[in-house]
């Protein structure tokens, strides 16, 4: 069964907090991505990575950074946590293929700055 | 540019059929997209369509897209409570990998 894993499900931090969010996916996909939800708003991606040490910015980057050093693994940086950055964080992958193209979604993980 | 609308609510009657509409801007689009979240869980694909069919049916869900005016539908049939989620329209362009998303519709169904 594909499986694409957010390490932490819940997590609370203080601004200004370093914050590391991990995703890892065991389908051997090449394409990662990171994305925020918010109510209203849907999906936003932050950082898109079609390849190891490759990445590419989404349409909110801001106060974010990533990290893919190794093909499975995709890490979304907080350097400074914020308030405004209290959300649900969606990781997903894809195949580097052009066919069908479907996204598979971790679980999520819900920060919480204080 | 690429953008993709739905609708934010629908509330239907269990037993019922629902439809939820999407629309995009972009004629290049290749695939086009529903997945479904339901709570505290990420998105899963429910079902997709080629940009050159107007129709695609599975089961209870029956895709229906019309190139023309760049809208898109799904339907349920025999609406259930278990079919209660969010509904993410997406579309991806030839030659990207990234899909655009709507911003989701919630489906409320009540007994």
């Amino acid at each position: 069964d594909v499986k694409v894993t957010q390490s932490s499900r819940y997590l609370v931090k203080r601004t200004g907090e370093k914050v590391f969010l991990e995703c890892v996916q065991d389908m051997d996909h090449e394409n990662m991505f990171w994305y925020r939800q918010d109510p209203g708003l849907g999906l936003r991606l932050i950082y898109f990575s079609y390849d190891v040490k490759m990445k590419e910015k989404g349409d909110i980057p801001e106060g974010y950074s990533v990290s893919r050093e190794k093909k499975e693994r995709f890490s979304l940086i907080l350097e400074s946590a914020s308030t405004n950055q209290t959300s649900m964080y969606l990781c997903a992958s894809s195949l580097g293929s052009m066919a069908k193209g479907e996204l598979f979604f971790g679980e999520g993980s819900r920060l919480t700055v204080l | 540019g690429e953008d993709v609308e739905q609708s934010l609510f629908l509330s239907v009657r269990e037993g019922d059929s629902s439809v939820i509409n999407c629309t995009y801007t972009d004629s290049s689009s290749t695939y086009l997209y529903w997945y479904k979240q339901e709570p505290g869980a990420g998105l899963q694909l429910l079902t997709y369509i080629f940009s050159n069919m107007d129709m695609k049916q599975d089961q209870r869900l029956t895709v229906l897209l019309n190139k023309k005016d760049k809208h898109l539908s799904l339907r349920i049939a025999d609406t259930q409570t278990g079919d209660s989620a969010i509904y993410f329209c997406a579309e991806r362009v030839g030659g990207s990998y990234i899909p655009t998303f709507g911003r989701g519709t919630s489906l409320i169904v009540h007994p």
